[in-house]
């Protein structure tokens, strides 16, 4: 079994300013990474899937970048707002076909 | 709206009961999945169908089955439910196998007492 790991745990940002955090995987047998969003009473939303090596994906003021050679992928929010609260997902994606995921990092904007 | 429909949204149960979740898609998906949500831990699927017809165990089957009814519908079973089922749950559907970015249901938040 994969071990995706998502760091931190939980965050909190203060409104207007930028964050980022991480999802470590292993970058043997890879194939795809997902990052999903998830608000509190809703379903995960997929935000981006990506698959190669320097892999950049933005939407709006969401980004995210992919490192398949050492195992990991940063996703950045630029100028926080209160709706980017939320608890960001990853999972990686095996050769296999299997999506192993991360526990989540939540996010917490602050006013 | 097109999406994952998941029946229902809170449930309690005592030990020993039964209860099937219901989930059904209208994007004419192939693949369909039901998901555990524990605190502090990942997603861990428990059975997914990769196409109409097929079913097959994940990482956590024990205590579930599963009918994949149609192209539409993957329905979750707890024949004797225990406590330890107490989690929430999601269905989800992807286009095909490979899951390129999954559909979630809206979740069932599931007590065993």
């Amino acid at each position: 079994i994969l071990n995706v790991e998502q760091s931190p745990q939980s965050l909190h940002v203060q409104e207007g300013d930028s964050t980022n955090f991480t999802c470590s995987f292993p970058s043997s047998n890879f194939y795809a990474l997902h990052w999903y969003r998830w608000e509190t009473a809703k379903s995960p939303e997929a935000l981006f899937v990506m698959t190669l090596n320097g892999d950049e994906k933005k939407k709006g003021r969401i980004s995210a970048t992919l490192n398949t050679k050492e195992g990991y992928s940063y996703l950045y929010i630029k100028g926080s707002q209160p709706e980017d609260s939320a608890t960001y997902l990853c999972a990686s994606l095996d050769r296999n076909y299997q999506l192993i995921w991360g526990a989540g990092t939540k996010l917490i904007i602050k006013p | 709206n097109a999406g994952v429909t998941q029946t229902p949204k809170f449930q309690v149960l005592k030990t020993g009961q039964s209860m099937t979740l219901q989930c059904a898609q209208d994007m004419n998906h192939n693949s369909m999945y039901w998901y555990r949500q524990d605190p502090g831990m990942g997603l861990r699927l428990i059975y997914y169908s990769a196409s109409e017809g097929t079913t097959d165990k994940g990482e956590v089957p024990n205590g579930y089955n599963v009918s994949r009814l149609n192209k539409r519908e993957f329905s979750l079973r707890l024949e004797s439910a225990a406590p330890s089922q107490t989690s929430v749950y999601f269905c989800a559907s992807s286009p095909g196998p490979i899951p390129n970015g999954y559909t979630f249901g809206s979740g069932t938040r599931l007590t065993v007492v």
